[in-house]
């Protein structure tokens, strides 16, 4: 079985551009969470979704990150511009219902320098 | 076990022994709790989960025991082998109603399993 895939695995850039990281959740699971992970703070939530609909963004640093699901198949979180700050592990999980154990992709590992 | 800063708490224990990892939560509004295991390279595995209508939960070597009345969650693990060696994470959800699907996790715990 497919489990949650997420790409790119690795980016490195320079700040002040634009990154794009992208989620395809498992088929048939209604919900989707963005997470950041960092050695100081954890594993955070940033956002999630529940059929494509944002649900909780209060997660969300600030204005420069956006996340958007067009379908049920795919999403992505945008980070404009990016900054070193934003340096972490991000990871996308879905679950097939709210009260479901979430399943975790492998992660972006960004890097903004 | 929770972390300050960078450092993990560090539970080390010898291969066949059982473990034990434990957490604290704060919230009283939390109905579902979860365990994972984070390797290196990779995101969080899901290992079992427990609904606060239940005090325990057994899987395949792996039991979670909640205790609502102090806040704490627990998992063991049995006849710890090397590949247990990782980060385990605790989880609850954030509260009733559909903005309290998301998670809450702890710092971690390492598990270390020496031969």
């Amino acid at each position: 079985d497919a489990g949650v895939i997420q790409s790119p695995r690795h980016e490195v850039t320079e700040m002040g551009q634009e990154v794009t990281l992208r989620c395809k959740p498992i088929s048939g699971h209604d919900y989707l969470f963005w997470y950041r992970q960092t050695m100081m703070r954890g594993l955070e939530l940033l956002i999630y979704f529940n059929n494509n609909v944002p649900i909780d963004d209060s997660g969300m640093p600030e204005d420069r990150f956006s996340a958007k699901m067009p379908n049920a198949s795919f999403s992505t979180l945008k980070i404009q511009p990016s900054e070193p700050r934003d340096s972490a592990v991000y990871f996308c999980a879905s679950s097939l219902t709210g009260l479901q154990p979430q399943h975790f992709g492998d992660g972006t590992r960004l890097s903004i320098l | 076990g929770e972390s300050v800063g960078l450092h993990l708490p560090t539970l080390s224990v010898q291969e066949g022994d059982n473990s034990i990892i434990n957490c604290a939560y704060s919230n009283s509004a939390s109905d579902y709790f979860i365990w994972y295991k984070q390797e290196s390279g990779k995101g969080p595995q899901f290992i079992i989960d427990i609904r606060s209508n239940m005090d325990k939960r057994q899987g395949q070597r792996v039991t979670v025991l909640l205790n609502k009345t102090v806040k704490h969650l627990s998992l063991q693990i049995a006849a710890t082998q090397p590949g247990d060696s990782a980060v385990y994470f605790c989880a609850e959800n954030r509260g009733a109603g559909n903005s309290g699907y998301a998670l809450n996790f702890g710092k971690g715990t390492s598990l270390l399993v020496t031969p």
